[in-house]
């Protein structure tokens, strides 16, 4: 079936070190989104890529979507204890309403002061 | 509040009783998902409802398990007879369209 692999599943960082979580599909995506899940929270959607090669900054968040749109990778830049969490992708399979996100498995970051 | 609302947060049930969990989406969102979470794990997606239909139930378990989306009121994803391995976080998101989805708070459900 249809799957979105993560990997790592689990990085432990010490605080100031970068971290990076890639996401692959099996099969091309219309689009891919990225959610942070703090521990006991909930998914909270934290940017879009649509377009091939597509690298969107957020502070010290970058976003990358593959040339192929079956990959794609979230890094941070000297993460801060604040990053702690669980970061998922989730893929867009097909178009229109029809359409579904398949979630990728997440990344749980661990940040040490 | 503009907000995915969720109720009951938490919810604890003894095996072989009813569990119901509601989901009121976002203002002016029509498209309501159902996802389950098991500790440590990801996000398996159960069902896409539109107003009063259901889209993809591809991911919900054949029985015990069923959703609704009423025309009026709020989303409801009914567990019937629950069993232990029930136990988990609910999770529903609400969209505009088909695409940015916006997440509740979660029922977690625990059975007895």
């Amino acid at each position: 079936g249809q799957q979105v692999m993560q990997i790592p599943q689990y990085q432990h960082v010490q605080e100031g070190e970068d971290f990076t979580t890639y996401c692959n599909s099996s099969t091309t995506l219309s689009n891919i989104q990225w959610y942070k899940q703090r521990p006991g929270g909930h998914p909270v959607f934290l940017i879009q890529l649509v377009k091939s090669g597509e690298v969107k900054k957020q502070k010290r968040l970058t976003f990358q979507f593959g040339e192929a749109k079956k990959n794609s990778s979230l890094h941070i830049t000297a993460t801060q204890t604040t990053d702690v969490g669980t970061y998922f992708c989730a893929g867009k399979i097909g178009a229109g309403s029809q359409g579904n996100l398949i979630f990728g498995k997440g990344t749980k970051l661990s940040v040490k002061p | 509040n503009a907000d995915v609302m969720q109720n009951p947060r938490h919810l604890v049930r003894r095996r072989g009783q009813e569990a119901r969990l509601r989901c009121s989406p976002m203002k002016g969102h029509s498209h309501v998902y159902w996802y389950r979470q098991l500790p440590e794990e990801g996000l398996k997606f159960m069902v896409y409802l539109q107003k009063e239909n259901i889209i993809d139930e591809s991911g919900m378990p054949k029985e015990r398990f069923s959703a609704e989306f009423p025309k009026e009121g709020p989303s409801i994803l009914r567990i019937q007879q629950v069993v232990r391995g029930d136990s988990a976080a609910y999770f529903c998101a609400s969209s505009l369209g088909v695409d940015t989805q916006y997440f509740g708070p979660g029922t977690r459900l625990t059975v007895l």
